[in-house]
């Protein structure tokens, strides 16, 4: 079967840098996306990877290693407005997207 | 733009009533999809369409019917409700459905008693 790992839910502070991870087995591999999604609001896209590597974009960056089937979404400078929950999405054979169940994310002054 | 509009925003209904959740989108995409999003699960396809004219059955169809035929609206109806279908049901569009981002609309709350 086709699963999407990641964690529950992860708390941080203010200012720091928090890294959500999210492993990945599916049938093909078409690309790897990143949503964020703020309470009882609708997803909305951060980032996608296709090829091995970190694509950066301010303060969020996403790292793909397809050889270990595994992401991580990288947030830096954190503010408050970043607590939300991070979804991550990959894009199998036949081009359809199985999510993840979310990481909720939580920021403390 | 708009973008992905979606009507109603909440509703409740009573087992075996039926409904019609309605999407619209303004920007011209191929591509649609209904999603339900229950907690501590993953966004869950239930149909999509490729274009006007099209439907196909994504990962839970059961239970539910979806018609395209405007290209710019795709429905999704629930002959009989369930318990089991209270969830929270996002409709999304794509230029195509290869790499393409999705845009989500804003979601309907439904309830059913």
């Amino acid at each position: 079967g086709q699963n999407i790992d990641q964690p529950t839910e992860m708390t941080a502070t203010e200012g720091a840098i928090v890294q959500i991870n999210c492993t990945y087995q599916t049938s093909g591999f078409n690309g790897l996306f990143w949503y964020q999604q703020h309470a009882g609001e609708a997803p909305t896209f951060l980032s996608y990877n296709v090829l091995d590597g970190l694509e950066e974009k301010g303060r969020f960056s996403s790292f793909l290693s397809r050889s270990k089937g595994y992401s991580y979404l990288l947030l830096k400078e954190l503010q408050m407005k970043d607590s939300a929950s991070y979804l991550c999405a990959v894009k199998d054979s036949n081009y359809q997207l199985i999510w993840g169940a979310g990481t909720k994310l939580i920021i403390k002054p | 733009n708009a973008g992905v509009t979606q009507t109603p925003k909440f509703r409740v209904l009573k087992t075996g009533q039926s409904m019609t959740l309605l999407c619209a989108q303004d920007m011209n995409h191929e591509y649609m999809y209904w999603y339900r999003q229950d907690p501590g699960m993953g966004l869950r396809l239930i149909h999509y369409s490729v274009g006007e004219g099209t439907t196909a059955k994504g990962e839970v169809p059961d239970g539910y019917n979806v018609s395209r035929l405007k290209k710019l609206n795709f429905l999704l109806g629930l002959e009989s409700a369930a318990p089991s279908q209270t969830s929270v049901y996002f409709c999304a569009s794509s230029p195509t459905g290869e790499i393409d981002t999705q845009y989500f609309g804003p979601g309907t709350r439904l309830t059913v008693l």
